[in-house]
């Protein structure tokens, strides 16, 4: 079975600072990783994946994430926080054989001027 | 043109009511899912459907029936409801594990 962990329900930062947002997952065959965004009252908006292509992977809005098979990881970046990032995060797991995402208890960014 | 649209937005109805939520993609994937979003913004799938045929179900009550009449479409109807039912609801489509379009969510609320 497969599963995400994020860690750290609630992140502040203040606004140009750098954004870390935690992912663990486990997966007993090679994953597929995604970070999906939610703002207030809306959707879920993709802001990247990872499909078994590249390690470092740039997503909207400048974010980006880096696949580590080491340390089971899958962070999610941003260099210079903008008060438009403040919404709830999610990381999500799914992979070859099994038809569904599995997403982790998300993490909300605050972001203070 | 919305990829995955769901009909409605929001939803308030009293407890004991029948209601269904509607979904509908243009992206032409081969399976829809319904996730339900609890108050503590936690994800859960609840169904899928390949092609019109049920693949996961996801020890959902059985007040909770989804209906594909066909791979475009994928409808959950909700009998009896409760107060626990209040939710925000997504659907989505994929065609295969490497990418998952969600609709914009249905706010259910049972008063």
């Amino acid at each position: 079975a497969q599963s995400v962990t994020q860690l750290g329900s609630h992140v502040s930062v203040s606004e140009g600072a750098l954004v870390l947002l935690r992912c663990n997952y486990s997966s007993s065959v090679p994953p597929y990783l995604f970070w999906y965004v939610q703002y207030p009252n809306q959707g879920l908006q993709l802001l990247l994946k990872y499909t078994s292509a590249a390690t470092l992977v740039k997503g909207i809005n400048g974010f980006e994430a880096e696949f580590k098979k080491s340390e089971t990881s899958f962070h999610l970046t941003k260099p210079s926080a903008h008060m438009s990032d403040a919404a709830e995060y999610f990381c999500a797991v799914s992979t070859y054989n099994t038809d569904k995402l599995i997403f982790g208890t998300g993490t909300r960014l605050q972001v203070f001027p | 043109d919305t990829a995955v649209s769901q009909t409605p937005k929001y939803l308030v109805t009293q407890m004991g009511n029948d209601k269904s939520i509607k979904c509908e993609q243009n992206l032409g994937h081969d399976t829809m899912y319904w996730y339900k979003q609890d108050s503590k913004k936690f994800l859960k799938i609840m169904f899928s459907y390949n092609n019109k045929e049920l693949i996961i179900n996801e020890t959902v009550p059985n007040r909770f029936s989804p209906k594909s009449p066909d791979k475009a479409h994928l409808n959950l109807h909700i009998n009896s409801l409760e107060l626990g039912d209040s939710a925000v609801y997504f659907c989505a489509s994929s065609q295969g594990p490497g990418g998952y379009t969600f609709g914009s969510g249905t706010r259910l609320t049972v008063v």
